[in-house]
């Protein structure tokens, strides 16, 4: 069975500040992995995929993530946080054949001015 | 191009009604999925639908059933609600697999 950890509930950071979500996953075969943002009252709205073969990912925002096969992680960064980027993140994996797209409890990031 | 939309947006029902919940995908899009969101139990998978088959379904009872449409239309349908079935009630649409799935803004049942 497919699953995803996010082992932090909330991440703090300064504006400016660089800022890392943890996520690792576990997931039979090459994995499709991705990060979503959520903001209140709203959907997820997603914000990078891994794409086999590339160790660092770019995604929208700024955010970019890091993939490591031997840790079996996928964290989401940013350089510079915005007090814009406080929000709930949720890293998601999904293996292949139709599998479903599990998601990880979620991390609450919070950006202080 | 149009967003994935979900109406009702807010709901409000009894213990023992029944409700109906609608999602229109993206424009392409032949798979959808719908997931419960819930502070307690978090984004919990309830079934995906692609090209009007079941494909995969979650964990849930089977007061919980849904449908897709030849225009991939989705419609869930709850019945006998439970205080418990209050929750964000979220679509995604996706063209496949591995591909992003994008979200609607869900539907926010509540249950009194």
């Amino acid at each position: 069975a497919q699953s995803v950890a996010q082992p932090e509930d909330q991440v703090n950071v300064a504006e400016g500040n660089p800022l890392t979500v943890k996520c690792t996953y576990s997931v039979s075969g090459n994995p499709y992995l991705f990060w979503y943002v959520q903001y209140p009252n709203r959907g997820l709205q997603f914000l990078l995929k891994y794409i086999t073969g590339d160790n660092l990912v770019k995604g929208s925002y700024g955010f970019e993530a890091e993939f490591n096969k031997s840790q079996t992680s996928f964290h989401l960064k940013k350089p510079s946080a915005l007090v814009s980027d406080s929000a709930l993140y949720f890293c998601a994996s999904r293996g292949s054949g139709y599998s479903t797209l599990t998601f990880g409890k979620g991390t609450m990031l919070l950006v202080s001015p | 191009k149009a967003g994935v939309t979900q109406t009702p947006r807010y709901l409000i029902k009894t213990r023992g009604q029944q409700v109906t919940l609608s999602c229109s995908p993206i424009s392409g899009h032949r798979s959808v999925s719908w997931y419960q969101q819930t502070p307690g139990q978090g984004l919990q998978f309830l079934f995906e639908y692609f090209s009007e088959t079941q494909r995969n379904k979650g964990n849930f009872p089977g007061r919980f059933s849904g449908r897709q449409f030849s225009n991939s239309r989705s419609e869930m349908n709850v019945s006998t609600l439970e205080l418990g079935d209050s929750a964000l009630y979220l679509c995604a649409s996706s063209w496949d697999e591995g591909q992003p799935q994008h979200f609607g803004d869900g539907t926010r049942l509540s249950i009194l």
